[in-house]
């Protein structure tokens, strides 16, 4: 079953906040968020596991509620670089290291 | 070169025919992916393997066939290609190690099917 991710698409100015966010149906055992860039392949940002978790990586953080089966990423500060489409890749609880993708949020930072 | 390779970077068929895709890590990862990527559309999970010898089918297996032999190797098999498979199609190795857990692309390949 395939995560739902919203919103599809952000624009935001240089410096603005934005949040992303992804649901499941499922139980999960952990999430992955990636970025991609136009015509490159996805890289990797952070994994939450399962036990509702918080992390962040520079201005990029992200949140697991495990009672939701939901994840939000955290975008603060934006930097054009930050431009791309973002991902989250689910792992439910008995899918074996299986990650299934949203279809993904196309951000676009302008000056 | 270390990482996880695609070869070839681009590929045009014509309908009907074999094509295969390759895939080589240099990690020894355990665990690896194909998937494709429709313009404009997330990432579908084709085929995956556990270890050399395991593999087991993803959300859109029909037409594809994988085998691996080896840890580092990970083809991709069109038996006859159909436009519908044209596509980019990215391969992925994982480390799998709880917290540190990460799953890395290959850059992709392009496939056009005529």
């Amino acid at each position: 079953q395939q995560p739902v991710q919203s919103p599809q698409a952000v624009i935001l100015r240089e410096g603005e906040d934005a949040v992303i966010n992804c649901s499941s149906s499922k139980a999960l055992y952990s999430v992955h968020w990636y970025r991609q860039k136009h015509g490159e392949a996805p890289v990797f940002l952070m994994i939450l596991l399962k036990g509702g978790e918080q992390k962040g990586h520079e201005k990029i953080s992200a949140s697991f509620n495990e009672k939701k089966q939901q994840s939000s990423l955290y975008l603060t500060a934006s930097q054009l670089s930050y431009s791309g489409t973002y991902f989250c890749g689910t792992e439910a609880m008995d899918s074996s290291y299986k990650l299934i993708f949203g279809s993904g949020t196309r951000l676009l930072v302008r000056p | 070169d270390a990482g996880i390779t695609q070869s070839p970077r681009y590929k045009i068929t014509e309908t009907g025919r074999q094509v295969t895709l390759m895939c080589h890590q240099t990690w020894s990862h355990s665990y690896m992916f194909w998937y494709r990527q429709d313009l404009g559309h997330g990432l579908r999970l084709i085929y995956y393997s556990a270890a050399a010898d395991i593999t087991d089918k993803g959300e859109v297996p029909d037409g594809y066939v994988v085998s691996r032999s080896k840890t580092e190797n990970f083809p991709l098999t069109l038996e006859s290609a159909t436009r519908s498979q044209t596509s980019v199609y990215f391969c992925a190795s994982r480390w799998t190690s709880g917290a540190a857990d990460t799953q890395y692309f290959g850059p992709g390949t392009r496939l056009t099917v005529l």
